[in-house]
């Protein structure tokens, strides 16, 4: 298991496209999370699943963004009609229930340009 | 809501030297875990030191040790014989014991820089 991987590494869009990210977890991990983080900035909580099912999402994510984890493997972020303040790292992490330690992934870094 | 502050965007320590990186925190609960996590230049977050709030022990782990004040609301990180490959964005985060989702709620961090 090489850990959670995260593609693309990068991505440079032009504001009003459409970008999907992938996140690749730990496979015996039943918890998946994506974090936002813009420069010179911690990490914001976006939203989670637990197996396929998507617990909770934070207010951050607007109508634009949507992410599925389909047959709670892989995990995918879409964000439509990206907009300039999209811009940031993208990080995705997941853990095994119960256990609260994260594995992060290296993340995604959108430009919008 | 609970809030992570980190005060000292940047930090620089001699290698081989010890330096103490601050947080504080806001909350109202009385169960919590605190973190310190390292982002390497790489970008990939790793864990270095977790405290659960009911213990009133202060982690170690190796070079790394916590200042746990829990009545301050306060939670340093202590690196000691600091070594080059310390360089990076260090984060403190907090977890609700209450919350199921263990969403961490981070600070803006702190860059250290290890001077040779």
């Amino acid at each position: 298991d090489t850990g959670v991987s995260q593609n693309p590494r990068h991505k440079i869009t032009k504001r009003g496209q459409n970008v999907t990210f992938r996140c690749d977890p730990i496979s015996e991990h039943n918890r998946l999370y994506w974090y936002r983080q813009t420069l010179g900035q911690g990490p914001e909580f976006l939203t989670y699943f637990q197996n396929e099912a998507q617990l909770e999402k934070s207010r951050l994510l607007s109508d634009r963004f949507s992410a599925e984890r389909p047959k709670g493997s892989f995990s995918t972020l879409e964000i439509q009609r990206t907009e300039q303040g999209d811009s940031a790292m993208y990080l995705c992490a997941s853990s095994l229930l119960g256990t609260g330690g994260y594995t992060f992934g290296s993340g995604t870094r959108l430009t919008v340009v | 809501a609970q809030t992570v502050t980190q005060s000292q965007p940047e930090m620089s320590v001699q290698e081989a030297e010890t330096v103490t990186l601050s947080c504080t925190y806001d909350t109202s609960e009385s169960d919590y875990y605190l973190f310190w996590y390292k982002q390497p230049p790489s970008r990939q977050m790793i864990l270095v030191i977790r405290q659960e709030a009911y213990k009133q022990q202060n982690a170690t782990e190796n070079r790394f040790s916590v200042n746990f004040q829990k009545a301050a609301k306060s939670f340093s990180l202590k690196i000691s014989d600091s070594q080059l490959g310390d360089a990076a964005m260090y984060f403190c985060a907090y977890r609700s014991a209450m919350d199921s989702s263990y969403k961490l709620i981070f600070g803006s961090g702190t860059r250290l820089l290890v001077r040779p």
